[in-house]
């Protein structure tokens, strides 16, 4: 079973649109979380962190549910350059600090 | 302040070669891993470093070797290349504990 699960997408949206990304991970003692953002061809650059309290950044919301093994990304007032791979992250530091990513999930966002 | 730098950008190998990875960060990060990308798999980890001198294997460390001389620099090595190496190989650094990775450009190798 994988570590990180995302639905690969594509998401195509309309500029203006909300959009949601859902992904689950599969062990219980993931410490942290976060949303990478890969533009194409680039590398991965973090978005935000989540917290289990749920965090914002701007149009950016992310929310961790610990006994669902599930984390969102919601994306209010989708832009144009909003268009990226998004990547779901988890790291256990129990196992040297290991970084599990998700296959990610292409967005599109259309004029 | 560079971050972190890969070397090359671009690599065709044949077969059974063998070649170097070279990967250096200039922010004194303890943590720096190699992952490699391929399509519908996402990043895999090879191997990491926790400190100079400290290295361990990732989840996929098979034909790939690595040692940690220096804080700076992180370089993979390819001991006969296989064409099942064909991919897209990042280098990531941080503080231990720290929540963000910074990743190099990527190095994207086909071997023939």
């Amino acid at each position: 079973r994988k570590e990180v699960e995302q639905d690969p997408g594509p998401f195509n949206v309309p500029e203006g649109a909300t959009v949601a990304f859902n992904c689950t991970y599969s062990n219980s003692a993931s410490q942290s979380f976060f949303w990478y953002r890969q533009d194409c061809r680039k590398e991965p650059k973090l978005l935000m962190s989540v917290y289990s309290s749920g965090n914002e950044d701007g149009r950016f919301t992310a929310q961790l549910n610990r006994a669902s093994q599930y984390i969102s990304l919601l994306i209010r007032d989708s832009k144009l350059s909003d268009s990226a791979t998004y990547l779901c992250v988890v790291n256990n530091r129990n196992t040297g600090n290991q970084f599990y990513f998700g296959t990610g999930t292409s967005l599109t966002v259309i004029p | 302040n560079a971050g972190v730098t890969q070397t090359p950008k671009f690599q065709v190998l044949k077969t059974g070669q063998s070649m170097t990875l070279q990967c250096a960060q200039d922010m004194n990060h303890e943590y720096m891993s190699w992952y490699r990308q391929d399509p519908g798999m996402g990043l895999r980890l090879i191997h990491y470093s926790v400190g100079a001198g400290i290295t361990d294997q990732g989840e996929v460390p098979n034909g790939y070797n690595v040692s940690r001389s220096t804080t700076e620099d992180f370089p993979l090595r390819l001991l006969s290349a296989a064409p099942s190496q064909t991919s897209v190989y990042f280098c990531a650094s941080s503080w231990f504990g720290e929540e963000t990775q910074y990743f190099g450009p990527g190095t994207r190798l086909l071997v023939l």
